[in-house]
C-alpha cells in the first residue's frame, strides 16, 4: 500500500459527460502529481500542485482542471468527455521536488 | 521530453542479476536520479533514487557513474515478479516544468 488513495477505482459514463477523480496524498506529502495512461501508452503528465498551488502542467487539455485543496486532497475534473479520454488516471504524491514519489492504484474510466 | 535514454526492452533469467542502464548525458548538479516500476495493470512503484554515491535499499541497487551521466540499476536476483517497466527519471528542486515527465522506459522481461 503506497498510502494514495484513488477514488472512484472504476468509472463507466458517457461521452458528453463531466466526472470527478480525486486523489488522497500520503501523510505529510505536499505535492500531487496527475497522470493519464491509455491502453498500451506511456504515462502521460498531467498536472501538478504544491501546497495548493499549480506548479507545472504537461499535455492537460483544457476539458480537463484539476486543484489542490487545503487539505492538501487534489480532485481532476474532466469535462465534455471524449471516447479517447478512456484511460487510466494515475495520481502521485511526494513531499517536495526531489524526493521518492508514491503512486496511487488509479482510476479506470470508460467513456462509452 | 524525458532527459534520459534507456533500451526499449531487456530479457533476463530467473535468480540472475539484471543490469539496467540509463543514459543521462545532459543531467544538472542538483537532479536526482530517480528509479521506478510499473508491473502490470498496476501504478508505478518506486524502486530507488540517490545524487552522486551509490545507493542500496531492500529491493534493488543503485550505481551512478562519476562523472553522473549514466546510471545503473541493478536487482541481484531477479524473479517473475520482476518483470515490469523501469523508468529512469531526473527529478530537481528547480525544474517544475520537467519534473517527472516519463519516458518509455526498459520492458524488463523474466524467463523461469
Amino acid at each position: 500500500d503506497s498510502g494514495v488513495t484513488q477514488t472512484p477505482k472504476h468509472l463507466i459514463t458517457a461521452t458528453g459527460q463531466r466526472v470527478t477523480l480525486r486523489c488522497s496524498p500520503r501523510s505529510g506529502d505536499l505535492s500531487v502529481y496527475w497522470y493519464q495512461q491509455s491502453l498500451d501508452q506511456g504515462l502521460q503528465f498531467l498536472i501538478q500542485y504544491y501546497n495548493g498551488e499549480e506548479r507545472a502542467k504537461g499535455n492537460i487539455l483544457e476539458r480537463f482542471s484539476a486543484q489542490q485543496f487545503p487539505d492538501l486532497h487534489s480532485e481532476l475534473n474532466l469535462s465534455s468527455l471524449e471516447l479517447g479520454d478512456s484511460a487510466l488516471y494515475f495520481c502521485a504524491s511526494s513531499f517536495n521536488q526531489n524526493t521518492e514519489a508514491f503512486f496511487g492504484q488509479g482510476t479506470r474510466l470508460t467513456v462509452v | 521530453d524525458a532527459k534520459t535514454t534507456q533500451p526499449n526492452s531487456m530479457e533476463s533469467n530467473e535468480e540472475e542479476p539484471v543490469h539496467l542502464p540509463c543514459n543521462h548525458s545532459t543531467i544538472s548538479g542538483t537532479d536526482y536520479i530517480h528509479w521506478y516500476r510499473q508491473l502490470p495493470s498496476q501504478g508505478p512503484e518506486y524502486v530507488i533514487h540517490g545524487l552522486t554515491s551509490n545507493v542500496n535499499n531492500r529491493m534493488a541497487s543503485l550505481a551512478i557513474a562519476e562523472d553522473r551521466k549514466s546510471s545503473t540499476l541493478i536487482l541481484h536476483r531477479a524473479t517473475l515478479r520482476d518483470a515490469a517497466v523501469y523508468y529512469c527519471i531526473l527529478r530537481s528542486g528547480f525544474n517544475y516544468g520537467q519534473n517527472f515527465v516519463f519516458g518509455p522506459g526498459t520492458r524488463l522481461s523474466v524467463l523461469p
